[in-house]
């Protein structure tokens, strides 16, 4: 069973501060990799995409990938209130399929 | 900017009855997906469509649902018998490539009820 395994949380960091989310992942022929966020009673909705192991930044998110050791993360720079919601590491495996983990609650308090 | 467009946004119906949840990809995306979110759990792959073929299927999708893109907008999902246990967030998602930049976009969702 090819799985993605994430800490449920809730991750509470205060707002100003950096957010570190992790995600690690069964099958070791995965090729890219995907962090959504995820308001609660709404559709995931994409942040970062990440297909070659090191480091990808986009304005406040920086996505990381050790393909070695089946580990990718999410740091969130300057967590604003807004930024609490679940965030939801997703795998590709074979040929399409989205294997997506249970997600990680952020909590950002003013 | 572009989004996936899924209708209707919450459905009820009783057990047994037949459901067509509808979705408009991306219009420039070719490669089309349903995804579930049971309540409490995580977001699960059911099935993917390219070239008006079924390309992926998970173990989920048996012989109760099935997909159609009846043309050239418009991509459903049919529940022909709902169970109980059919009652989630169904999402619709499309990409424009499979591989390599293959980022899936979310619709809103549709929430089915089945009593």
């Amino acid at each position: 069973q090819k799985e993605v395994e994430q800490n449920s949380g809730p991750l509470s960091v205060p707002e100003g501060a950096i957010a570190s989310l992790n995600c690690t992942y069964s099958d070791r022929v995965s090729q890219s990799f995907f962090w959504y966020r995820q308001y609660s009673g709404k559709s995931p909705e994409l942040i970062m995409s990440i297909y070659s192991n090191g480091d990808k930044e986009d304005g406040r998110f920086t996505a990381q990938l050790n393909k070695a050791s089946q580990y990718v993360s999410l740091l969130i720079r300057d967590s604003q209130p807004s930024d609490s919601a679940t965030y939801l590491c997703a795998v590709r495996t074979g040929f399409q399929k989205l294997v997506f983990g249970t997600g990680t609650r952020l909590l950002v308090s003013p | 900017e572009p989004e996936v467009t899924q209708t209707p946004s919450h459905q009820v119906t009783q057990m047994g009855q037949e459901v067509i949840l509808r979705c408009v990809p991306i219009s420039n995306h070719l490669y089309f997906y349903w995804y579930r979110q049971i309540l409490g759990q995580k977001v699960e792959f059911l099935v993917s469509f390219y070239n008006n073929e079924i390309s992926e299927k998970s173990e989920i999708f048996d012989d109760q649902f099935s997909v159609e893109r009846p043309d050239g907008s418009n991509f459903t999902l049919k529940i022909r018998s709902t169970k109980l246990e059919d009652s989630a967030m169904y999402f619709c998602a499309s990409s424009a490539t499979s591989g390599g930049a293959d980022t899936q976009y979310f619709g809103p969702g549709t929430r089915l009820t089945v009593l």
